[in-house]
This record gives C-alpha cells, sequence and structure tokens, in this order.
C-alpha cells in the first residue's frame, strides 16, 4: 500500500518529549520527510534523509526509522512547536510522492 | 535568499481551465526538482505533481493524471501548472516547492484556486 498513516492528535506538555509516528509499508523502501504547518502558514521542513535538519530548525527535534515506522521525536517542547506535522514518502514505485494525513500537537 | 512565489489562482467554473505560475529565486532553478503541492482549508497536504532538473521527466497523482500539466522554463526560473477540466474537488490552496535531499525544503505561500458555478 502507498498509504501513510498517522496518529491525528497528540498532546505533550511544555518541556516534555512526544514521539510521533508515521506508519507504511514503502517506509521499508523509501525514507521520510517531516513538515511542520502552522495555522495559516506555509509548510516548513523539519527534518528528512536520516534523521537531516534544514538550517535553523533547533536539534530538539529528531528522527528514526523502524521497519514500516518513522517517527519524529520533539525533545523539550516549546509552545511554538505546536502544529500539524505531516510526513512524506513515496509510493512503491518510488514515482508518486505520499502525505500521510497529518498529526496536530498541542503544547500544554 | 530563496523565494517562490505562485501566482494564477482564482476563480473558475467546473471544466474550466487555469495555469498556475511559480516564480524562483534565490537558487540555482535549474539544478531542482520542482513539485506541487495542494491543500483544501482545515485539511490535509497533497501531492500534486513532480518534474525533474531539466523538464524531461513528469509525475502525476491519480487525481489530476490527464487534466492537469506541470511544466518548467529554466531560462526563466519559472514552475507551471496547467489545470484542465477543473472540478470542484480540486478547489485548494496549491503550493510549490523545491524538492532536496528527499525532502521539500523551501515552499511557496501558496495560491487559491476555487472551483465553483
Amino acid at each position: 500500500s502507498s498509504d501513510l498513516t498517522q496518529d491525528p492528535v497528540e498532546s505533550v506538555a511544555l518541556g516534555q518529549t512526544v514521539r510521533l509516528t508515521c506508519l507504511g509499508d514503502s517506509l521499508r523502501k523509501y525514507a521520510a520527510s517531516w513538515y511542520q504547518q502552522r495555522p495559516g502558514q506555509a509548510p516548513v521542513l523539519v527534518l528528512y534523509g536520516q534523521n537531516r535538519r534544514p538550517s535553523g530548525i533547533p536539534d530538539r527535534f529528531s528522527g528514526s526509522t523502524s521497519g514500516n515506522t518513522a517517527s519524529l521525536t520533539i525533545t523539550g517542547a516549546q509552545a511554538e512547536d505546536e502544529a500539524d506535522y505531516y510526513c512524506k514518502s513515496r509510493d512503491f514505485s518510488g514515482h508518486h510522492h505520499v502525505f500521510g494525513p497529518g498529526t496536530k500537537v498541542s503544547v500544554l | 535568499e530563496v523565494q517562490l512565489v505562485e501566482s494564477g489562482g482564482g476563480l473558475v467554473q467546473p471544466g474550466g481551465s487555469l495555469r498556475l505560475s511559480c516564480a524562483a529565486s534565490g537558487f540555482s532553478f535549474s539544478g531542482y526538482w520542482m513539485h506541487w503541492v495542494r491543500q483544501v482549508p482545515g485539511k490535509g497536504l497533497v501531492w500534486v505533481s513532480g518534474i525533474n532538473s531539466d523538464g524531461s521527466s513528469t509525475r502525476y497523482a491519480d487525481s489530476v493524471k490527464g487534466r492537469f500539466t506541470i511544466s518548467r522554463d529554466n531560462a526563466k526560473n519559472t514552475l507551471s501548472l496547467q489545470m484542465n477540466s477543473l472540478r470542484a474537488e480540486d478547489t485548494a490552496i496549491y503550493y510549490c516547492a523545491r524538492e532536496s535531499g528527499g525532502g521539500n525544503v523551501d515552499w511557496g505561500q501558496g495560491t487559491l484556486v476555487t472551483v465553483s458555478s
């Protein structure tokens, strides 16, 4: 299947750690990338490749993949991390990109 | 500074056509895959189409294949999306994005397409 699944909602206390997951068979073959989207704004890449962060993304964002599951961990969540987070990968052919449905993260 | 600026969105009737453009600056445009991603307001991101660096290879989501055409003009640093036979379900914000290292590293602010009679 080319579908990616994500939990719709996660909450985390300020300063604590939250782990977001993305499940999909294609993750066994292709790497995931992760995007943060705040309300009314364009998405921002926060993680790609093998746990690579674009410049300007804090090191509290980290990632890993095991089997069919990719994970984004926010260690020491801040108020500004409250946003929707989407994973992205490819279908098995590699020709089509696929986004997960997104996880809404609330920082309490 | 990388900039991607979309234009061309608007209101169009079902069955109509629209051409979106994305003006790129701040990077070597001809060196990267480029993509269109859309989002119904309040909903998730959906990949629409991608094109390789020299325009020789294109990819489309099944939902738009045969109706949308992606193209690029590397001399003018411009990405385009020709949308024909538009349907109500094509209503969305359309973003252009630059791909690097497997991630969409830069995004425009989006242009809204509304398909309605």
